[in-house]
């Protein structure tokens, strides 16, 4: 079975301060895993994912995550935040076996940018 | 591309009352999947078909709910007798026939129910 904390249901930042929103799995078998960002209203939008080719991952529009092991985490980081990044982020968790389908999502962290 | 659809996005409903949703996914993609979303949580799982084959429910689907996709393109979502519970944003996804984990399930933009 996965599973997923993120620990801060809200984070604030300071526009062009550094964002970390913070996600800790658990998985029985080597995971997948995922972070997705949703607007108002909308579906979500995946940012990055960890496929076990490379434990720093690059995403779009500047956010990258580290997968460590050791401390089965998968924090999500940006250097400098936007008012557009301002959306709710979730972290995601799959198991990387032949026929899993399903995606087990964390409770979601706000992130609010202050100008 | 047109990506992921689902119609109607909204729609309030009374308590008892049928409801039906549905999604079109992106072309050639043969998994579709079907997530709920409450307020403040994050999306759970509810179902997924590869192609017509409805292959996984969850246990969070009752008997008052039940998924289609007959022809392999489209599906319904079907919420019989709605309880002000269901109240949620229903998500569906697709993902491309590469039978892959890691591949990237693409979101709609949900349809958000109302039962009052």
């Amino acid at each position: 079975a996965q599973s997923v904390t993120q620990l801060g249901s809200h984070v604030s930042v300071s526009e062009g301060a550094l964002v970390l929103l913070r996600c800790n799995y658990s998985s029985s078998v080597p995971p997948y895993l995922f972070w997705y960002v949703q607007y108002p209203n909308q579906g979500l939008q995946l940012l990055l994912k960890y496929t076990s080719a490379a434990t720093l991952v690059k995403g779009i529009n500047g956010f990258e995550a580290e997968f460590k092991k050791s401390e089965t985490s998968f924090h999500l980081t940006k250097p400098s935040a936007h008012m557009s990044d301002a959306a709710e982020y979730f972290c995601a968790v799959t198991a990387s076996w032949f026929g899993n389908e399903k995606l087990t999502f964390g409770t979601g962290t706000r992130l609010t940018i202050i100008p | 591309d047109t990506g992921v659809s689902q119609d109607p996005r909204h729609k309030i409903t009374k308590r008892g009352q049928n409801v039906t949703f549905r999604c079109d996914p992106i072309s050639e993609h043969n998994r579709l999947y079907w997530y709920r979303q409450t307020l403040g949580q994050g999306p759970e799982f509810l179902t997924y078909f590869q192609n017509e084959a409805q292959l996984e429910k969850s246990r969070l689907l009752s008997d008052r709910f039940s998924a289609e996709r007959p022809k392999g393109s489209f599906s319904t979502l079907e919420i019989q007798r709605t309880e002000q519970g269901d109240s949620a944003m229903y998500l569906c996804a697709s993902r491309h026939r590469d039978s892959v984990p890691h591949n990237e399930q693409f979101f709609g933009p949900g349809t958000r129910l109302t039962v009052l």
